[in-house]
């Protein structure tokens, strides 16, 4: 199995707080994704990494920002959570842009 | 916004029969086409990556087809067992950025 661990696996925050969820590997891989899973929208991207410092948007980006500061950990933050950010949030990573993708358990995180 | 559509969204299928499912992509810009199966509660792990228009893989009872050039690609499941039951998830990636487009996939229930 991929050395992939996210953080925290399960979460209950109040509206309007800030969160940060983490994603460590130990695979060394290059590329390294966040997901949010809901029912009926499959898994959409959020934003992902490139490198260290090396980020870009994906569909979903709105309220959430990224850090990458070194190989192995890749930070989402909620800057101020909302309802509509309760979800099941997926890290993937991935060695090159040809090979395939190894995910991470998910988290599961609740907003009230 | 990448449209990455996934086709039937759910398939109920008995024993023994064979099945197969489409993923549509667009068909510029194309660089790679993941399939991945995605068994509930647990994480999406890769069944191909495929690369060249015309390429096939294989593995035990399933295989997948791409056509880069109209932009599909079939996955097809032979002599489905109870243990198929999943959601398939395809996930594209264009030449010019790093991001993992997924559909939304197709769930797959296989009856004894």
């Amino acid at each position: 199995d991929a050395g992939i661990t996210q953080s925290p696996r399960h979460k209950v925050t109040e509206t309007g707080t800030p969160v940060t969820l983490r994603c460590h590997q130990t695979e060394n891989h290059r590329y390294m994704y966040w997901y949010r899973q809901d029912p009926g929208h499959g898994l959409r991207l959020i934003h992902y990494s490139y490198g260290v410092k090396d980020t870009d948007k994906g569909e979903v980006s709105d309220g959430y920002s990224v850090s990458r500061s070194k190989t192995e950990d890749f930070l989402l933050t909620l800057e101020s959570a909302t309802s509509s950010q309760t979800s099941v949030y997926f890290c993937a990573i991935s060695e090159s842009v040809r090979v395939e993708a190894f995910f991470g358990q998910g988290t599961r995180l609740t907003v009230v | 916004i990448l449209n990455v559509e996934q086709s039937p969204q759910s398939l109920h299928v008995q024993e023994g029969d064979s099945t197969n499912f489409t993923c549509s992509f667009p068909s510029s810009n194309f660089y790679a086409l993941h399939w991945y199966r995605w068994e509930t509660a647990k994480s999406p792990e890769a069944l191909f990556v495929m690369t060249l228009n015309g390429d096939e893989k294989k593995k035990g009872r399933i295989s997948a087809t791409l056509n880069t050039k109209e932009g599909y690609s079939y996955l097809y499941i032979k002599g489905s067992q109870p243990e198929d039951s999943a959601t398939y998830l395809c996930a594209f990636r264009g030449g010019s950025n790093y991001k993992l487009t997924f559909g939304k996939g197709t769930l797959l229930t296989v009856n004894p």
